[in-house]
């Protein structure tokens, strides 16, 4: 199955700072979803990345998919506080047999400073 | 607009009692249905998804059983749980191949 890499595993930023997670996987990427996740309370989906190149922005966070399909940045500008939480990038499987189902990389944890 | 209802919130269980985590979505049809379970440092783990009524896949060999029986109804049963059975479990649905999943907001089942 593929397996989702994100680094960094964790990140301390001060507020108004600017950061970015990345998101590699060692074959195609069928699909590529952010999510954005707070302690203890469910998934929210952010944004879909389906062709290379494409880039996706919403409010100050913007998410780029590489041209090859193998790699996502996540990108937020100017961080604030209500940024802060755990990041997870999702994929689709590229085996039939597992119908519409997403494989996760482990996630970025994001906390911001005052 | 649709939503998704996981319930309950919190469960806390003795090791070998039974378990039922239902989730239920409204303000759709026919979506495609997904339990995970979130253990800590290892990720969301899909354990099964569905196309359609009575039709349930498994990812991971476990004690762990999926049912839908209605077309908007997802549930996650044990007979006899473990204590590796403890985590987060959050149910999704998605309304199209590919298309992003929309999760609810998760149980957290504690074995003791």
């Amino acid at each position: 199955s593929q397996e989702l890499e994100q680094s960094p595993q964790s990140l301390i930023v001060q507020e108004g700072k600017n950061l970015t997670i990345n998101c590699t996987s060692s074959k195609t990427l069928y699909g590529l979803y952010w999510y954005k996740q707070k302690y203890g309370e469910g998934l929210i989906f952010l944004m879909m990345l389906q062709k290379g190149g494409e880039e996706k922005s919403h409010e100050k966070i913007t998410a780029k998919l590489d041209e090859k399909k193998q790699q996502s940045s996540l990108h937020i500008t100017a961080s604030q506080p209500s940024h802060a939480g755990i990041y997870l990038c999702g994929a689709g499987q590229s085996n039939s047999n597992s119908g519409y189902a997403l494989n996760f990389g482990k996630g970025t944890s994001l906390l911001v400073t005052p | 607009s649709q939503t998704i209802h996981q319930w309950p919130a919190t469960l806390v269980q003795p090791v070998g009692s039974p378990l039922s985590l239902e989730c239920t979505v409204e303000g759709t049809s026919n979506p495609n249905l997904y339990w995970y379970r979130q253990a800590a440092g290892r990720g969301l783990q899909l354990l099964f998804y569905s196309v359609g009524i009575g039709q349930i896949s498994s990812e991971v060999p476990q004690n762990l059983s999926a049912s839908r029986p209605q077309d908007r109804q997802f549930i996650l049963s044990s007979k006899k749980l473990l204590l590796s059975d403890s985590g987060f479990y959050l149910c999704a649905w998605s309304g199209q191949a590919l298309g992003p999943q929309h999760f609810g907001d998760g149980t957290r089942l504690s074995i003791l």
